[in-house]
């Protein structure tokens, strides 16, 4: 299995409400890691995993809280996100140090 | 957050044409990657560069990663319209710092 899985591919959601979005790889991995994207801009470091822990945050606003329970899973828990949080959230994995990253398709995110 | 610089921009070129595209960073990295990206979807790894100096290729896709380790070109040969997309250079830090970090993309169009 050489992929990263997100789920879900598709998010409507309210200022008030909270939901999560999953990322999955089997690849054996021991790095994942949080992007957000706008539209035709690149892709934006929020969050690094290594050996399921927190290892780097890009002073994201703390209503984006990421949780790694495995190697294997990574978690984006979203709470009173705004209007401007629309975009696509990007999942990625590697082996480590200076390994290509393995991205997943994304979850396009719609706050509404 | 720190971009690279990525130029052209964007490119609309005719099928069968060479195409080239660079990137340039004020720092210095230990990897660099090129990726693209279609609509809808994450970005897929194309080639991964490890030494200053290196040449890699892949297909019609030739890279180089500069002597200086500041920057990176990519060249596409003889042009096809699957090669529509998002082109991304990514420098790594590599280590204990783990970031990727994207340059600000190649629109490329090609017309058949």
């Amino acid at each position: 299995d050489t992929e990263v899985t997100q789920t879900p591919k598709h998010l409507v959601m309210g200022m008030t409400n909270k939901k999560s979005l999953k990322c999955e790889q089997h690849m054996g991995h021991r790095a994942m890691y949080w992007y957000k994207q706008k539209a035709k801009k690149p892709p934006e470091l929020m969050f690094v995993y290594s050996y399921e822990k927190l290892s780097i945050n890009e002073s994201v606003p703390s209503r984006f809280s990421p949780e790694c329970p495995n190697s294997s899973l990574l978690n984006l828990h979203l709470h009173a996100l705004q209007p401007e949080d629309s975009a696509l959230y990007l999942c990625a994995s590697s082996q480590g140090g200076t390994a290509g990253y393995t991205f997943g398709s994304g979850t396009r995110l719609t706050v509404v | 957050g720190q971009q690279l610089n990525q130029s052209p921009q964007s490119m609309f070129i005719q099928e069968g044409e060479d195409v080239s595209m660079n990137c340039t960073s004020s720092s210095i990295f230990n990897t660099w990657l090129w990726y693209k990206q279609e609509p809808g979807e994450g970005p897929v790894l194309l080639i991964a560069l490890y030494k200053a100096g290196e040449l890699t290729s892949n297909g019609r896709l030739t890279a180089q990663f500069g002597i200086t380790r500041k920057d990176s070109f990519l060249n596409i040969s003889a042009s096809i319209p699957s090669d529509v997309g998002i082109y991304f250079c990514a420098g790594h830090y590599g280590g204990a710092t783990n970031k990727l970090i994207f340059g600000t993309g190649t629109l490329l169009a090609v017309q058949p």
